[in-house]
């Protein structure tokens, strides 16, 4: 089993809609992270999580939400989801008392959103 | 404005051959740098890391050089095989901060056989 899971993997949605793409991990780590990938560009920071209590805006948090609803658990939403969000989005974990830095951020294997 | 830059997109080599991807960074704060590699379908996974005292870490068929002064760094292969062919990222972190990644935008490197 893996042990970052996004769901789903594929969505189309409108413009408009309120959509919540969800990520779980079996590692046990305090840490997440949603990233979106656009083509031609690397991974951006929406939002990141250092523990349950705690979360932060990253590099492009404007028009996400986030929810940390468990250690294993965050989520992400889009309150209306416009076209320009149109891309690939990953989850990760980390775990820094497993020594280096950055070198312990698992990815998912993504979710590919489509916004018409 | 890109802090991390991968100005090539793309890169074919054959097999055997050696690999070279380039990353420029413009932030001097940053002291920490990360190679991933991504597969289709696939999340990256962490492939190398360089810190800002050296400037060369060896892995294997991998090794990254870093040049402070030029603010650049480098991922050689060699030698390539096919299996190796994936979008690489160059990261990096800036010194005392969280782990937060800022990434290049990526080389998909194809080796053929």
């Amino acid at each position: 089993d893996a042990d970052v899971t996004q769901t789903p993997r594929n969505r189309i949605t409108k413009t408009g809609k309120r959509i919540m793409l969800e990520c779980s991990q079996t590692k046990g780590h305090d840490r997440m992270y949603w990233y979106r990938q656009d083509p031609g560009l690397g991974l951006r920071l929406i939002y990141y999580s250092f523990d349950v209590k705690d979360i932060n805006k990253g590099e492009i948090s404007d028009g996400y939400s986030v929810s940390r609803q468990a250690q294993a658990k965050f989520s992400l939403s889009l309150e209306s989801a416009i076209p320009n969000q149109t891309a690939l989005y990953f989850c990760a974990t980390s775990d820094p008392s497993l020594g280096g830095r950055g070198e312990t951020q698992y990815f998912g294997p993504g979710t590919r959103l489509l916004v018409l | 404005d890109q802090q991390v830059k991968q100005n090539s997109p793309s890169l074919s080599v054959q097999e055997g051959r050696i690999s070279i991807l380039n990353c420029d960074y413009t932030n001097s704060m940053f002291d920490y740098f990360l190679w991933y590699k991504k597969y289709p379908a696939e999340g990256p996974t962490f492939l190398i890391s360089i810190s800002s005292i050296k400037d060369k870490n060896e892995d294997g068929r991998f090794t990254v050089f870093l040049n402070k002064s030029a603010k650049h760094l480098s991922l050689h292969i060699v030698p390539s095989q096919p299996g190796d062919s994936a979008v690489y990222f160059c990261a990096a972190l800036t010194q005392g901060g969280s782990e937060k990644l800022v990434f290049g935008k990526g080389t998909k490197l194809t080796v053929n056989p």
